[in-house]
């Protein structure tokens, strides 16, 4: 059955750069229709969607990150990842990967990896 | 602009039924959602896809008694026989250009 994975430091220091890996088992990126992306969690501001990629390199951001995401794909190790550049405290959340049905909802999520920006 | 707006909380006994509603933004009235589930302590779960009709596919797994309808610009979710595993929360999610993916700010759901 389908699992995501994330992984990647749980401490960033403000400024530099978070980056996230997520490891999918379960499908293959390579071969699928659908999209794979990021979704972000603060309590004060709930669910965000912050991009997501096909198998094609083809992307789409949120327009309110885009200047400071990037997500990029390896088919060949069936991962795909994310980059957050300048970090502040505000980018301090739990980071979510999850796959987009064709592209459009999550149909599946990873567990979760909790992210903090601080000195 | 993209807008989805839930009731911050709703509650209902064990054993009773509980609706939650997703209302989209006027101009998108005709788009379908995703809701999701998230217990207290874990990731969300995706539950369901709900379209403009009221026909909705659920998630391998999800029980008979979450079912999805809409009216309108309303989507909702039902949940009957409420247990208390049901409890956390509940987001809608919508998407519609390429870069327009959006999550309402969530329902709390207490088991009484």
């Amino acid at each position: 059955h389908l699992q995501l994975q994330e992984s990647g430091p749980g401490l960033v220091k403000p400024s530099e750069t978070l980056s996230l890996t997520c490891t999918v088992s379960g499908d293959s990126i390579g071969s699928s229709s659908h999209y794979w992306g990021w979704i972000r969690q603060t309590p004060g501001k709930g669910l965000e969607w912050i991009g997501k990629i096909h198998q094609s390199g083809s992307t789409n951001c949120n327009p309110s990150l885009k200047r400071r995401v990037t997500v990029s794909v390896d088919t060949s190790k069936n991962q795909f990842s994310l980059k957050l550049t300048s970090v502040t405290a505000a980018d301090t959340s739990v980071y979510y990967c999850g796959r987009y049905n064709y592209g459009d909802f999550i149909d599946f999520w990873g567990q979760g990896t909790l992210v903090t920006v601080s000195s | 602009q993209l807008v989805l707006t839930q009731s911050p909380s709703a509650s209902a006994s064990l054993g009773a039924s509980v609706n939650i509603t997703c209302t989209l933004s006027s101009r998108h009235s005709a788009y379908a959602i995703a809701w999701h589930q998230q217990q207290p302590e874990k990731g969300p779960r995706y539950l369901m896809k709900v379209k403009s009709d009221g026909s909705h596919n659920k998630a391998d797994g999800i029980p008979d008694r979450f079912s999805g309808s809409s009216s309108g610009a309303e989507r909702y979710l039902t949940i009957s026989s409420l247990q208390s595993e049901d409890e956390g929360d509940y987001y809608c999610q919508s998407w519609g250009t390429a870069t327009e993916n959006v999550f309402g700010t969530g329902t709390t759901v207490t088991v009484l």
